[in-house]
């Protein structure tokens, strides 16, 4: 199957501070993508849907201030996590797909963050 | 609202051993359901899917039938190996095109088979 490059995979930053985690589709043009995040014990829930040249689009509850999300080629997507705190540690996970309605989506390996 | 109810592990099995990951949803419509593994330091991929009742997704050895009157969809693999060590991840969506879009998940499941 296609292959998707989430990075980084783990990342440990202060509390205050921005980070930025890419999404790639390696071997096709992904013209939406997907954001999760799941936090421990807790199921994947999804953050925002990404449409390459467009703004995303924020799930319910979901601060667009705080998680930017920029679309700007066929294969990047990206995720900064703004003046993260400790709540925002997780595990993030975004998938990439393209194409018409029966078209599958393709995950990255996810990135784990730990705010302290 | 619609939902996925996935059995709590980590579940730990030698190997051979018979392989049961419990998954039942709730659902307004007719959802699809799917199956995904994630190994060690990678993607989630997918392993298996149905999309409507009575239908069984397989891959790699491994079973789940779609079952409307329980609402569930079971993993089974009558015969684990080493290499199936991984997180499953249980999931629904109500798209009717049966694709993967924007899924609703279970808590994922870890699996260790010792050899």
């Amino acid at each position: 199957g296609a292959v998707v490059s989430q990075h980084p995979s783990r990342v440990i930053c202060k509390s205050g501070t921005s980070v930025k985690i890419e999404c790639r589709s390696l071997d096709f043009q992904a013209t939406t993508m997907f954001w999760y995040r799941q936090f421990p014990k807790k199921s994947l829930m999804l953050m925002a849907t990404s449409n390459e040249g467009s703004k995303a689009t924020y799930e319910q509850g979901v601060e667009k201030d705080k998680f930017l999300i920029n679309h700007a080629s066929l294969t990047l997507s990206t995720l900064t996590v703004t003046s993260a705190h400790p709540e925002d540690s997780s595990f993030y996970i975004c998938s990439a797909f393209f194409g018409g309605m029966n078209t599958e989506a393709f995950f990255g390996q996810g990135t784990r963050l730990t705010v302290v | 609202g619609n939902s996925v109810t996935q059995m709590e592990g980590p579940v730990t099995l030698s190997e051979e051993a018979f392989l049961t990951i419990n998954c039942t949803y709730t659902a307004t419509g007719y959802p699809s359901l799917f199956w995904y593994v994630q190994y060690p330091g990678e993607g989630l991929q997918l392993l298996l899917k149905a999309t409507k009742a009575d239908d069984k997704g397989s891959n790699k050895g491994f079973e789940a039938t779609y079952r409307k009157e329980t609402t569930s969809f079971h993993l089974e693999k009558g015969s684990v190996q080493v290499s199936d060590s991984a997180v499953y991840f249980c999931a629904l969506n109500m798209d009717n095109a049966g694709n993967n879009r924007k899924l609703i998940w279970g808590l994922g499941t870890s699996l260790a088979v010792n050899p």
